[in-house]
């Protein structure tokens, strides 16, 4: 059964750059079938999709955060990371990282869904 | 604000059935993407619920049930219990800026 586990510091500064990695077992994140993702909430608000890849390094991004936004892959480690620039008090959240699965179309990226979740990590921005 | 549209909360007694609009555009529902539903309950990760309008995973009741009309999608619970109080989210993928995957606002289901 495949679980995730996010990790990484649970408080940043502002203007900082957030690190997250998100563990996988139970499955290979080189597997062609899946892409792999993250998602955040901010306290008391809904989900805000961040950024979608491909093992092979493919990545899609929120266009509201492509600039601040890095996500990269370590097969080697059956991992995947999250990078966020310059943060602020405004990307205080729960982060997410998710598996992305498909039904149809599975040749299109973008009807793949998020299948399996991680528990989540909450981070702060504060000084 | 989404371009998903999500009433912020619908509510309903135990045994009613109850529904959750999500109201999309031509630059998501209405081009043809799917929509996919995930239940979040208090203090816990979402979870997939529905996928692709109208298929559940292994394991979620047949009290739940999706389906599209135009560039809008709903969710039906029916047979309402206490332990579906949860917060709902409807997502799909918009074409405009690119492309992005999208969620709607969520919507808070209270069972009276």
């Amino acid at each position: 059964q495949l679980q995730l586990q996010e990790s990484g510091p649970g408080l940043v500064k502002p203007s900082e750059t957030l690190s997250l990695t998100c563990s996988v077992s139970g499955g290979s994140i080189s597997s062609r079938s899946y892409y792999w993702g993250w998602i955040r909430q901010p306290p008391g608000k809904g989900l805000e999709w961040i950024g979608t890849m491909y093992y092979s390094g493919s990545t899609y991004y929120n266009p509201s955060l492509k600039s601040r936004v890095t996500m990269s892959v370590d097969t080697s480690k059956n991992q995947f990371s999250l990078r966020l620039t310059s943060v602020t008090a405004a990307d205080t959240a729960v982060y997410y990282c998710a598996r992305l699965g498909c039904s149809t179309a599975c040749y299109f990226y973008y009807y793949y869904y998020m299948d399996v979740w991680g528990k989540g990590t909450t981070v702060t921005v504060s000084s | 604000q989404s371009v998903l549209t999500q009433p912020p909360s619908v509510s309903g007694a135990p045994g009613q059935r109850v529904t959750i609009p999500c109201a999309g555009s031509s630059s998501n529902i209405g081009a043809g993407y799917d929509v996919h539903w995930y239940q979040q309950l208090p203090g816990t990760a979402p979870k997939l619920l529905v996928y692709s309008y109208i298929n559940r995973p292994s394991g979620v009741s047949d009290r739940f049930s999706g389906s599209k009309s135009g560039t809008s999608a709903s969710l039906a619970i029916t047979g309402l219990q206490a332990e579906d109080e949860a917060d709902y989210y409807c997502q799909s993928y918009d074409s405009s800026l690119g492309g992005f995957w999208v969620f709607g606002g969520g919507t808070k289901l209270t069972v009276l």
